[in-house]
Formats: structure tokens, sequence, C-alpha cells
């Protein structure tokens, strides 16, 4: 079946510094590729999705590439704010039914 | 927006208690869930339903039921919580079935802990 592997955490970088964090999908076929962004005390929103291979997600300085022949999907910003603190899923749904499959969360804290 | 709201923001229930969390969305999608997050786990698959009186048992339903008598409603039971179901509880809310685009909507969670 489908599912994830995220980069683990936690993450501590200076404001301003370059972010990255990995995900590598298994997957039938070419699933939508999500992250997700969990800010403290709240629940999970989206933060950038992509459809298809070489498809690139951004969002609020966010980017990710959907990389078919790696099969990776991971998360860059070039500037990091300390208002990016918060946990950063990787995500992708089943091919077929319900089922999303989530990496297990990296923490990222931003000092400024 | 879609807007997926949950009944508690923090609940403290005894061991043996029967708990109820509640969880309702406001635009008319088909299918909704119910997860638990953990530290270092990540989120984990309650169970789900895709209609009305319709559910499926996710990755860990045991300890767990649900219930969906209505589309915009979905309740998740503890029918008698222990302390090991200590967590925060998601819930969220998707339009279509399969691989495609269609995100999950999230609630903003509960924190249950039990005693």
């Amino acid at each position: 079946g489908n599912s994830v592997t995220q980069m683990e955490g936690p993450v501590t970088l200076s404001e301003e510094a370059f972010l990255t964090i990995n995900c590598t999908y298994t997957a039938t076929g070419y699933p939508s590729l999500f992250w997700y962004v969990q800010y403290p005390g709240e629940g999970l929103q989206l933060l950038l999705k992509a459809t298809k291979a070489d498809d690139k997600g951004s969002n609020k300085g966010f980017e990710a590439t959907y990389r078919k022949e790696t099969t990776s999907f991971h998360l860059e910003k070039g500037s990091v704010q300390v208002s990016d603190s918060a946990v950063y899923f990787c995500a992708l749904p089943a091919n077929t039914g319900n089922q999303f499959y989530f990496g297990t969360g990296t923490s990222l804290t931003v000092i400024p | 927006d879609v807007k997926v709201t949950q009944s508690s923001r923090y609940l403290v229930k005894r061991t043996g208690e029967k708990v109820f969390l509640e969880c309702v969305q406001d635009m008319d999608h088909e299918n909704m869930f119910w997860y638990r997050q953990d530290p270092g786990l990540g989120l984990r698959l309650i169970y789900f339903s895709y209609d009305v009186k319709m559910k499926e048992k996710g990755d860990i339903p045991e300890g767990y039921s649900v219930s969906r008598e209505k589309k915009e409603r979905f309740s998740l039971i503890l029918e008698s919580a222990s302390t090991n179901q200590t967590s925060m509880y998601l819930c969220a809310s998707r339009l279509y079935r399969g691989p495609g685009a269609d995100t999950q909507y999230f609630g903003p969670g509960t924190r249950l802990t039990v005693l």
C-alpha cells in the first residue's frame, strides 16, 4: 500500500535560514501529495499540494516538487520566520477508499 | 471555507467512564475521520465513515466505536476510558474518496486526559 517516510525532528533554525524537510513516498500509481502544518494548539491545515509528477506546490513561501524519479516531495523554504514554528506532516491518500497516510511529523522551531 | 468543529478542546475523564467526542462539519462532505495523535507516532486512523450510518475500521479501532446518524456529525465513543487513551483526537472531513487532490479538513482537536 501507499506510505510516506518523513525526516525525523526536531529541527531548530535561526530566523532567515533555509529549511528542508525530507519526505519520500511509496505508492502504486501517482496519487496527489500533500504537506500539512499544525501550529501549536491547533489542528492540521493544508499547506500545499501537488497532483502529478513534476508539479510544484507552493504557499506562504514554502515549496515542494513532486519527484517521480526519486519518489520524493521535500518541503523547502528559503528564509524561515519565527511564525513558521510548527509541526509539518507529509501525506498521501490511498489509491482506493478513504485512507490518508501521514508521516510522523517534523517539529520546526525558529529562533530570532 | 470548510469548517470542522469539535465539541471540546480539553477533556479530563476518569478510568472506566464512557466518553463522547463530537465532530461537526458544515460543507456537506461525504467522508469523515477520527485520528489520534501521539508524539513520535504521527496520526493514526481510528475509524472513518463514508456515508450516514456507514463506518469502517482504521488502523487502531480497539477500544473505540463511532456513530454517524447525520451527514454533518461524526461521534467517537470510548466505551470504557483507559489511561492509554490519553491523547489528542483529531476529526477530519473530505468531500471525495481516492487518490485525487481533494484535501482533508481538520478540526482543532480535543486533548483528552484519562486519569
